[in-house]
């Protein structure tokens, strides 16, 4: 099956720097990439996500790029604030394995004001 | 919040006893997923369902059973739970037959004694 590795598993920045957070993925099959957020004792929310078809994809602050050569996939959050402050999830997923989402492990980011 | 609840929110019970955990949409998805999220493992399927009574195996399965005989109900069963099993678990509803956004339920904390 789908393998998806995350890393790094902890982030700290200083407000308003940058953050990276980089996923690899096993499956060639896999098409779909989503990243989801999860406040301490909340859900995880989609906040992004990226389809193969695609390079890149922003929103805001937050953008997603994807090489599917590499089989990588990263998040990037620009001018961070104190309420980017979460667990950070990425995902991959594929119509050939019956819509199963694989998640990597998660990275805590800390926004230090 | 967006049609998909789950019951009970928490609960605490002993080494071998059952425990069945509901899951329960209005919004008529196909797809409905059960995840467990544990510090360090991210969040791994236990198992997911594409139809009434259509189920499937995730990546940790084992000690689990589930069950869905109706479009918004998805049931997830420890036939005699273990300390292994304690955990939070999640819901999920697919919002696309094509690989689409995945929306989580508020999620349910098991401790097994």
């Amino acid at each position: 099956g789908e393998n998806v590795e995350q890393h790094p598993s902890t982030l700290s920045v200083q407000e308003g720097d940058s953050a990276v957070i980089k996923c690899t993925y096993s499956d060639s099959a896999s098409n779909y990439f989503p990243w989801y957020k999860q406040e301490l004792g909340k859900r995880p929310q989609l906040i992004i996500d990226i389809r193969s078809n695609v390079g890149e994809k922003k929103d805001q602050r937050i953008a997603v790029t994807l090489n599917k050569t590499a089989k990588h996939f990263s998040l990037h959050i620009t001018e961070t604030q104190p309420e980017d402050s979460a667990v950070y999830f990425c995902a991959a997923s594929s119509g050939n394995t019956g819509n199963q989402f694989y998640f990597g492990t998660g990275t805590s980011l800390t926004v230090i004001p | 919040d967006a049609g998909i609840t789950q019951s009970p929110r928490h609960k605490v019970t002993e080494t071998g006893t059952p425990v069945t955990l509901r899951c329960h949409q209005t919004e008529n998805h196909r797809y409905m997923y059960w995840y467990r999220q544990d510090p360090g493992h991210g969040l791994r399927l236990i198992h997911y369902s594409y139809g009434v009574k259509d189920t499937d195996k995730g990546e940790v399965s084992d000690g689990y059973s589930v069950s869905r005989s109706k479009t918004e109900d998805f049931l997830l069963t420890l036939e005699s739970a273990t300390s292994s099993q304690t955990s939070v678990y999640f819901c999920a509803i697919g919002t696309s037959d094509n690989t689409g956004e995945l929306f989580f339920g508020e999620g349910s904390r098991l401790t097994v004694l």
